[in-house]
């Protein structure tokens, strides 16, 4: 067990939907990362969030959106779903995020959700 | 651009022997992380092991070992005396700690131990 947690579990929707992806880091962790696992492109990088405030965006489409609370769990949303958003999506966090050359926070990954789109 | 490249997209070997999975990547920066990850059925991304590259002796985690070689752009992932429970998704990943330190992926390599 990481310490991440991620709920739903399983989601199963139709096109043109809109879900919302909940995420709790694991305790004192500031930084949250999303990451999209699909048959297609693989695991990529979709956006960070540190102590509130968009750090860093990958490969993320304007459909989706995603935020970080004061409590510090961040919610991904995806809007407007195609057949093509069905992917697992995890959820990871680290202890902080650092400008050095030479450091690194190692980043925990929670269990993922299962995103259908019929 | 960074990227991360894995060839082969799967392996099988018997039980006991040893495995090496192959990794190459791409970066103009000197100062960054690698990684292997492993992703068995149940999803779960389990760090296996990370090399920093500033230095030169390659890590070592019980049965897991890698094989660093900076000038090559190469990062191998060794499992000696390889497991049933080793049967997984493998993924090499690189992380740029300039800025964000979101993970780049590899495209993956399923390994399969068999009895």
């Amino acid at each position: 067990d990481s310490g991440v947690t991620q709920t739903p579990k399983h989601l199963i929707t139709a096109t043109g939907q809109r879900v919302t992806l909940r995420c709790s880091p694991r305790s004192g962790d500031l930084s949250v990362y999303w990451y999209q696992q699909s048959l297609d492109q693989g695991l990529q990088f979709l956006i960070q969030y540190y102590n509130g405030e968009e750090r860093a965006k990958g490969n993320i489409l304007e459909r989706f959106s995603a935020q970080q609370f004061p409590d510090l769990h961040s919610e991904l949303n995806l809007s407007s779903l195609e057949l093509g958003d069905s992917a697992l999506y995890f959820c990871a966090s680290s202890a902080s995020t650092s400008g050095g050359a030479i450091s690194y926070n190692e980043q925990f990954f929670g269990p993922g959700t299962r995103l259908t789109v019929l | 651009a960074q990227t991360v490249t894995q060839s082969q997209p799967e392996m099988s070997v018997q039980e006991a022997e040893t495995v090496t999975l192959s990794c190459t990547y791409d970066t103009s920066e000197n100062n960054y992380y690698l990684f292997w990850y492993k992703q068995p059925p149940s999803r779960q991304m389990i760090l296996v092991i990370r090399q920093e590259a500033y230095k030169q002796q390659n890590a070592t985690e019980n049965r897991f070992s890698v094989n660093f070689q900076k000038a090559a752009k190469s990062f191998s992932l060794k499992i000696s005396d390889s497991q049933l429970g080793d049967t997984a998704m493998y993924f090499c990943a690189a992380t740029f700690p300039q800025g964000a330190q979101k993970l780049v992926f590899g495209q993956g390599t399923r390994l399969t131990i068999n009895p």
